[in-house]
């Protein structure tokens, strides 16, 4: 596609339920970050994906947390156990080279009740 | 820790008038000072990008003045229009990093 696509665009859920988020990168993009977006905190750097090599997850904030890239393409941001603090939109972004140039998506917006 | 301090967290502007927004960092090694803009229900879009070795870049209305000694950048709107209204954020990365360090993000509101 044109641009970077991420799915859900939102999501209600229940406090203690799993969640996953999609996110479908511009094709040929070999460098794939996830951030997540508070109000008045940012963008908070999560995971980073560069082609084939280990992802850096240093700035995944707990192990509920975890994602994976498949086929260098399509990524999927999963929240296990979700807890009212997890309410933020989750920003999706590719880039040709890495840490320069990103594409951002429009994110998804989750709400945990 | 915030590694990029920006603000103001808002600002009001006359339509016509300049808009400047001002970004802090500590890390001397970071080399790429991008901007963005953010709309409603929309992701960030970069905006305008410098490199510490200029001082100052320009692009349209837009413009980054960099000072590395005082380790400070900003972004100035010139003749700011309605259609600017929307959250700028700064950040700062470095080459052999793997993330882009966001500042807190300045709500532009022009008024016609």
């Amino acid at each position: 596609g044109a641009g970077v696509s991420q799915s859900p665009s939102n999501k209600v859920t229940e406090k203690g339920k799993d969640v996953e988020l999609r996110c479908d990168p511009i094709s040929g993009h070999t460098a794939l970050y996830w951030y997540r977006q508070s109000l008045g905190q940012g963008l908070e750097f999560l995971i980073y994906f560069q082609g084939n090599s280990a992802p850096d997850k240093s700035g995944l904030p707990s192990d509920r947390f975890s994602a994976e890239r498949t086929g260098g393409s399509v990524s999927t941001l999963t929240i296990q156990r979700t807890q009212q603090e997890d309410s933020a939109v989750y920003l999706c972004a590719s880039s040709f080279t890495g840490n320069y140039g990103y594409t951002f998506g429009s994110g998804t917006r989750l709400t945990v009740v | 820790q915030q590694q990029v301090k920006q603000s103001p967290q808002s600002l009001i502007v006359q339509k016509g008038g300049i808009s400047i927004i001002n970004c802090a960092y500590e890390n001397t090694a970071f080399d790429y000072f991008p901007w963005y803009q953010q709309f409603p229900g929309k992701g960030p879009a970069l905006l305008i990008a410098i490199r510490p070795d200029v001082s100052e870049k320009k692009e349209g209305r837009f413009t980054i003045s960099f000072n590395k000694s005082a380790k400070q950048f900003s972004l100035h709107i010139m003749d700011s229009q309605p259609g600017d209204s929307a959250t700028y954020f700064c950040a700062a990365s470095m080459t052999a990093g793997n993330q882009f360090y966001f500042g807190t993000g300045t709500s532009l509101t022009v008024i016609p």
